[in-house]
């Protein structure tokens, strides 16, 4: 099993839509967890960090299950500018990050 | 500066030749990391820097190295090129280790012929 495993996508949306992401992880001692954003040909920016009671920054919903090792992401009311690489990030304690391959979402108008 | 800066933004290279690729950051952050990213395979890391003065292998060390002779400057040297190393590569940094958040330079596209 891959340490950190996302749906590659590509998620093809309308503009308004809510989509959801969802990925998993192998290790059990993971203490954080994150998304980042990665547009194309650009560096990966972090969208936000996920807290075991879950947290909500706008139209983006995060979310934890540490008894699953599952992180979700949700986005509601999509936008055309959301049209990016979503990439599920754990740390692996002691040493760096580990980061899925990426879900790739396309919003069209 | 601000932030994280890498250089060059680009490189065509010749196989067996040495390049060293630079990073420096201005946040004053304890660790740095460089990852290659190729299409399918995701971000991979080849190096990593805790503080100044130490460093530590990744999941894909081979045929690079690194130094960190001070706090904002972490470069990565390829001693004799190779093609399978033509990717992506990213520098990133973070104020401690390995469970906060870590913010990226805008990359090197390198090319070994």
């Amino acid at each position: 099993r891959k340490e950190v495993e996302q749906d590659p996508g590509p998620f093809n949306v309308p503009e308004g839509a809510t989509v959801a992401f969802n990925c998993t992880y192998s290790n059990s001692a993971s203490q954080s967890f994150f998304w980042y954003r990665q547009d194309c040909r650009k560096e990966p920016k972090l969208l936000m960090s996920v807290y075991s009671s879950g947290n909500e920054d706008g139209r983006f919903t995060a979310q934890l299950n540490r008894a699953s090792q599952y992180i979700s992401l949700l986005i509601r009311d999509s936008k055309l500018s959301d049209s990016a690489t979503y990439l599920c990030v754990v740390n692996q304690a002691g040493t760096a990050l580990i980061f899925g391959k990426g879900t790739t979402l396309s919003v069209s108008s | 500066i601000a932030g994280i800066t890498q250089a060059p933004t680009s490189q065509i290279l010749a196989a067996g030749r040495r390049m060293t690729l630079r990073c420096t950051q201005d946040m004053r952050h304890n660790a740095m990391y460089w990852y290659r990213q190729d299409l399918g395979l995701g971000l991979r890391l080849i190096h990593y820097s805790n503080t100044a003065g130490t460093t530590g292998k990744g999941e894909v060390p081979d045929g690079y190295s690194v130094s960190r002779a001070n706090t904002d400057d972490f470069p990565l040297t390829l001693a004799s090129a190779v093609p399978s190393q033509t990717s992506v590569y990213f520098c990133a940094s973070s104020m401690e280790g390995s469970t906060d958040t870590q913010y990226f330079g805008p990359g090197t596209r390198l090319t070994v012929l």
